[in-house]
């Protein structure tokens, strides 16, 4: 079956670096959406990877390895507005989006 | 600058009711499409609309329908609210229905089914 695995929760602190895994196995791969959600509010888009390597955009820097079925997004300098969970997605084969559970972020100060 | 829109934000329903969510867009994205968000679980699609006339089923159709008559608007319907149906619900749009670019996000619509 098809299936997005990322951790429930993880605590940071305010400053410090953290790294949110995401690991899938889809039926083919047409590309890998992290999405960003306050909560109560709307996902937004944060970053998208079709091959592999990192893609950097300011803070936020997305991880891509086609062949482990692995991402990762990485949050530097963290603030206390990132505090919100983070939704890992893949495009599989027929074009279906498929979405993880989300990683809810706990920053402390 | 809407984006788009849904309406109402937040409904408390008896069981057994017909309810519509509303969805609007303002962006003239080909591709729309109704998601649920469960505490726990990740986003599961409805239903979907890739152009404006045609609409497909998503993982969790079942109670639910959809139109599409024309690009901007796609509702969703619960023709008999049950219980489970209680939930948050997103409308998305995206240029195209091939799930290769970014969802734009509707702020959520509560649904609380008694």
């Amino acid at each position: 079956g098809q299936n997005i695995d990322q951790p429930t929760e993880m605590t940071a602190t305010e400053g410090a670096i953290v790294q949110i895994n995401c690991t899938y196995q889809t039926s083919g791969f047409n590309g890998l959406f992290w999405y960003q959600q306050h909560a109560g509010e709307a996902p937004t888009f944060l970053s998208y990877n079709v091959l592999d390597g990192l893609e950097e955009k300011g803070r936020f820097s997305s991880f891509l390895s086609r062949s482990k079925g692995y991402s990762y997004l990485l949050l530097k300098e963290l603030q206390m507005k990132d505090s919100a969970s983070y939704l890992c997605a893949v495009t599989g084969s027929n074009y279906q989006l498929i979405w993880g559970a989300g990683t809810k972020l706990i920053i402390k100060p | 600058i809407a984006g788009i829109t849904q309406a109402p934000t937040s409904q408390i329903l008896a069981a057994g009711r017909r309810m519509t969510l509303r969805c609007t867009q303002d962006m003239r994205h080909n591709a729309m499409y109704w998601y649920r968000q469960d505490l726990g679980l990740g986003l599961r699609l409805i239903h979907y609309s890739n152009t404006a006339g045609t609409t497909g089923k998503g993982e969790v159709p079942d109670g639910y329908s959809v139109s599409r008559a024309n690009t901007d608007d796609f509702p969703l319907t619960l023709a008999s609210a049950v219980p489970s149906q209680t939930s948050v619900y997103f409308c998305a749009s995206s240029v195209s229905g091939t799930n290769t670019g970014e969802l734009f996000f509707g702020e959520g619509s509560r649904l609380t089914v008694l």
